[in-house]
């Protein structure tokens, strides 16, 4: 199957401090999600995003499906903020649709 | 969009039982998706679920350590038998219609002591 990387895999933020995190691909893709999981394991939808930019109020992704990256950013992140970040992606042949693959997460962790 | 409940949310089971977890979804879907994620770890397919056929499982998963039913389109249940603590784990359903964006569950945090 597909790789997914994510970089970096831990990362430590003071309060109102921005962040880029990166999700590297190996293979083309349909499908692209950036998920927030939270303390009780539940996966938040951040942004569908196969290709181009989306912004949702503090948080941005941009996905260059040619270069097969993907980038989430964070600005003046919020201890809310803090908990797993993952990508996942779904590849385009010889994998059943609607699979994802994932990537293994980076872990946010903000202080006030 | 699409909606999920998954129950339960979280249990701690004895070695040796089996636990079910339900996933019903706010409307039809042909595909559901069963994940699980050890502690610590990212999320691995344990099988896809397809209404009216056999679940497809992934390398390293069986039909006998985690049955699945799909006896309609929108609700599934995957078993977790003679449950050892190397079970403990999130299992997650997933619904998606490919191509679009996938739904998950709240997952169901299993602790087998």
């Amino acid at each position: 199957g597909i790789q997914v990387e994510q970089s970096p895999p831990d990362l430590i933020l003071q309060e109102g401090a921005n962040s880029t995190l990166r999700c590297n691909f190996s293979d083309s893709v349909n499908n692209l999600q950036w998920f927030h999981q939270n303390p009780w394991g539940q996966l938040i939808n951040l942004f569908y995003i196969p290709s181009g930019t989306k912004q949702n109020g503090r948080l941005s992704a941009t996905t260059v499906a040619t270069e097969r990256y993907s980038l989430l950013y964070i600005s003046s992140s919020q201890t809310t903020d803090s908990g797993v970040y993952f990508c996942a992606v779904e590849q385009v042949r010889g994998s059943t649709l609607g699979r994802l693959y994932f990537g293994r997460g980076t872990q946010l962790t903000v202080w006030p | 969009s699409a909606v999920i409940s998954q129950k339960p949310s979280r249990d701690i089971c004895q070695r040796g039982t089996s636990l079910t977890i339900q996933c019903q979804v706010d409307s039809q879907v042909t595909m559901m998706f069963w994940y699980r994620q050890q502690p610590g770890q990212s999320l691995t397919l344990i099988a896809t679920a397809n209404q009216g056929s056999e679940a497809t499982y992934e390398s390293g998963f069986v039909i006998d350590k985690f049955p699945i039913s799909r006896p309609n389109l929108t609700f599934s249940t995957l078993t977790v038998s003679n449950m050892s603590p190397e079970d403990s784990s999130i299992y997650l359903c997933s619904v998606s219609r490919g191509d679009t964006e996938a739904f998950f569950g709240q997952g169901t945090r299993l602790t087998v002591v």
